[in-house]
């Protein structure tokens, strides 16, 4: 079965820092990989996708992530974070589920941005 | 343009009650699913319907059951709720006939449920 690990549950930087939230999948054949953002009492929002093509992906608020499949990660970085990035941040991979789209989630990445 | 609704966006409940939670979406999509978020342990899939007047257990279903009246809504009720249903429920929709991967899917914002 496909699964997700985040390494870290927690992560604290400082403002204007780089970041790097890991994420590792378990192998399969076809991968389509998600990075989802839930900011404080909302829902979850996509920042960006894997489906094929170019290892590095770009997204939205600056953030971007690196398909590497000999290592079958998926990090997520920012080069420069910001106050507003204080969010939860969840890796997902997507597998078939009787002809739908099942995303199976990581445990998710608390990122705290200090002043 | 609303997306994915859901109601109510709090509530809590004595064990032993049931409620139902609405979830509806605006963009015509087949697929939707409801996921429930503990803490440390992301979200996990209760139940999902691949079209109107399907549904199909996630991994998580006991103790929920579904319905799929209409394309736009997609329900889920707990019978006779337990303190271990405490958790924030997560209504989701995507676009997708077949087996399509590869599509986002469009999250709600969550309702808070506590069974006490």
């Amino acid at each position: 079965a496909q699964s997700v690990t985040q390494l870290d549950s927690q992560v604290p930087v400082f403002e204007e820092a780089p970041v790097e939230l890991r994420c590792n999948y378990s192998s399969s054949v076809s991968v389509y990989l998600f990075w989802y953002v839930q900011y404080p009492n909302q829902g979850l929002q996509l920042l960006l996708k894997y489906l094929s093509g170019s290892t590095l992906v770009k997204g939205i608020n600056g953030f971007e992530a690196e398909f590497n499949k000999s290592q079958t990660s998926f990090h997520l970085r920012k080069p420069s974070v910001h106050i507003s990035d204080t969010a939860e941040y969840f890796c997902a991979v997507s597998v078939g589920l009787q002809g739908a789209q099942k995303l199976v989630f990581g445990q998710g990445t608390r990122l705290t941005i200090n002043p | 343009n609303a997306g994915v609704t859901q109601t109510p966006k709090f509530r809590v409940l004595k064990t032993g009650q049931s409620m139902t939670l609405l979830c509806a979406q605006d963009m015509n999509h087949e697929y939707m699913y409801w996921y429930r978020q503990d803490p440390g342990m992301g979200l996990r899939l209760i139940h999902y319907s691949v079209g109107e007047g399907t549904t199909a257990k996630g991994e998580v279903p006991d103790g929920y059951n579904v319905s799929r009246l209409k394309k736009q809504n997609f329900l889920l009720g707990l019978e006779s709720a337990a303190p271990s249903q405490t958790s924030v429920y997560f209504c989701a929709s995507s676009y997708g006939t077949g087996q399509t991967l590869n599509t986002e899917a469009f999250f709600g914002q969550g309702t808070r449920l506590t069974v006490v």
